[in-house]
């Protein structure tokens, strides 16, 4: 069993709709969870941080936690064409190895 | 800032050929990390400086791969002998002195024929 479990996707969804991604993982010791999103061909961008259990919003995204599921999700709200991208969770401990999900591709329709 | 700056961003090798892949972290940051990406194992750590000193190697696939910083403003990874296998992406990233919010330079796609 990986220690972080991503649906790969692909997801296709129109204009407009709201999105869930989500990840589990297994290692309680994860403390702070991150998404990041990952254009065709580019680096990964840092959307989301967070620390702690609870909802984190910025924008159109909100950031989930729920660490007693191990269970973090990314919700986008009215989703654009220029969302369509790949969505990477990552998480680690207190230390800086950094654990990657899979990613999600998504690809928002006009 | 200019972000961190990878080169090259591209580069096609034959096998047994020694690579050397350069980074330049965010001006600031004391973190640096070397990452590889494929399709098959997604996004892997390889491994990680504080300070231009490494503190975790352990993501380091085989003694054919080295990486050094020998100041804050430069990091190199380097294959020799390199292989097929060794075909991927390969991040740099840097952070600041919490080592959490990483940021990503645009990658070297590597190609060992």
């Amino acid at each position: 069993q990986k220690e972080v479990e991503q649906d790969p996707g692909p997801l296709s969804v129109p204009e407009g709709a709201i999105v869930s991604l989500n990840c589990t993982y297994s290692n309680s010791a994860f403390q702070y969870f991150m998404w990041y999103r990952q254009y065709s061909r580019k680096g990964p961008e840092l959307l989301m941080y967070t620390y702690s259990s609870g909802n984190k919003e910025d924008g159109r995204f909100t950031a989930q936690v729920d660490k007693s599921s191990k269970y973090i999700s990314l919700f986008i709200r009215d989703s654009q064409p220029s969302d369509s991208a790949t969505y990477l969770c990552a998480m680690k401990d207190w230390d800086n190895d950094m654990r990657f999900g899979a990613g999600t591709r998504l690809t928002v329709k006009p | 800032d200019a972000g961190v700056i990878q080169s090259p961003r591209h580069e096609v090798t034959e096998m047994g050929q020694e690579v050397t892949l350069r980074c330049k972290p965010i001006s600031g940051h004391d973190y640096l990390f070397w990452y590889r990406q494929t399709m098959m194992r997604g996004l892997e750590l390889l491994i990680y400086f504080n300070n231009n000193v490494p503190i975790d190697d352990s993501g380091m696939p085989e003694d054919r791969f080295s990486a050094k910083m020998p100041n804050a403003s430069f990091s190199t990874l380097k294959i020799q002998p390199s292989e097929p296998r060794d075909s991927a992406v390969y991040f740099c990233a840097s952070s600041s002195t919490t080592g959490d919010e990483q940021y990503f330079g645009p990658g070297t796609r590597l190609t060992v024929t």
